[in-house]
C-alpha cells in the first residue's frame, strides 16, 4: 500500500499558476501509474491526467492540454500537477492516486480556489 | 473521447435492498473499468477493478459484471454505510473517463 500526502490548499488569482505535489511513501513509486482527478464543488469526478514515472509516459485531458504539466521526481518519490492560466472553473479539489490493476491508493485532496 | 453514461443519476433505496447501477461506454473498453464509491468530503475508493474483480477489503455484497460497452455494479443488500455516490471509470483509452455518478440515498 502506498501512502500519498498532497500539498495544502491554495487560493489563486485568474491567470496565475498552481503546482500541486503528491508525495508517496511505503511502496513502489517509479513503476506505478499516478493519476490526477479533480472535483469541482458539488460536481462529479473528472480525470485530469496520469504519469508512469518509470516509462516517462504522460497523458492529460484534452480540455486541459496546453495548460497542464504532469511530472514526477523519482529522487523524492513525488508527483506534481501544474496548471497554468487558471480560470474560475478550475476551482476544485484535486486528488492524486497511485493505481495499478489490484491496488488503489489516494491522497487526501488539495483544494484549489481561483478567485480575484 | 470515450463517453461513459451512467444510470440512474440518483436512486432512493432502503437498507437490505438490492441495488444495480449501470455504465455504458460509447465504444468498447474491454474489461478496463473500475467502480468507485465516494462519501462527502472524502477521496474516492475503488470497489471493483477489471470490471468484475473485488478490491481487497471490500465487502462481498458488492459485485461487478460486464465487458465491452455494458457494465453493472450490484449491491446485494444495501447497508447504512453504503449511502454514497458511485462512479465508473474506464481506463482502456486515454483520456480516461468517469461516468457522471449515481447518488444512492436513503428512502
Amino acid at each position: 500500500q502506498v501512502q500519498l500526502v498532497q500539498s495544502g490548499a491554495e487560493v489563486k488569482k485568474p491567470g496565475s499558476s498552481v503546482k500541486v505535489s503528491c508525495k508517496a511513501s511505503g511502496g513502489s513509486f517509479a513503476g506505478n501509474p499516478f493519476i490526477w482527478v479533480r472535483q469541482a464543488p458539488g460536481q462529479g469526478l473528472e480525470w485530469v491526467g496520469r504519469i508512469i514515472p518509470s516509462l516517462g509516459i504522460v497523458n492529460s485531458a484534452q480540455t486541459l492540454q496546453g495548460r497542464i504539466t504532469i511530472t514526477a521526481d523519482k529522487s523524492t518519490n513525488t508527483a506534481y500537477m501544474e496548471l497554468n492560466s487558471l480560470r474560475y472553473e478550475d476551482t476544485a479539489v484535486y486528488y492524486c492516486a497511485s493505481t495499478t490493476v489490484t491496488t488503489d491508493d489516494w491522497g487526501q485532496g488539495t483544494l484549489i480556489t481561483v478567485s480575484s | 473521447d470515450i463517453q461513459m453514461t451512467q444510470s440512474p443519476s440518483s436512486l432512493s433505496a432502503s437498507v437490505g435492498d438490492r441495488v444495480t447501477i449501470t455504465c455504458r461506454a460509447s465504444q468498447g473498453v474491454r474489461k478496463d473499468l473500475g467502480w468507485y464509491q465516494q462519501k462527502p468530503g472524502k477521496a474516492p475508493k475503488r470497489l471493483i477493478y477489471a470490471a468484475s474483480s473485488l478490491q481487497s477489503g471490500v465487502p462481498s455484497r458488492f459485485s461487478g459484471s460486464g465487458s465491452g460497452t455494458e457494465f453493472t455494479l450490484t449491491i446485494s443488500s444495501l447497508q447504512p454505510e453504503d449511502f454514497a455516490t458511485y462512479y465508473c471509470l474506464q481506463h482502456n483509452v486515454s483520456p480516461w473517463t468517469f461516468g457522471q455518478g449515481t447518488r444512492v440515498e436513503i428512502k
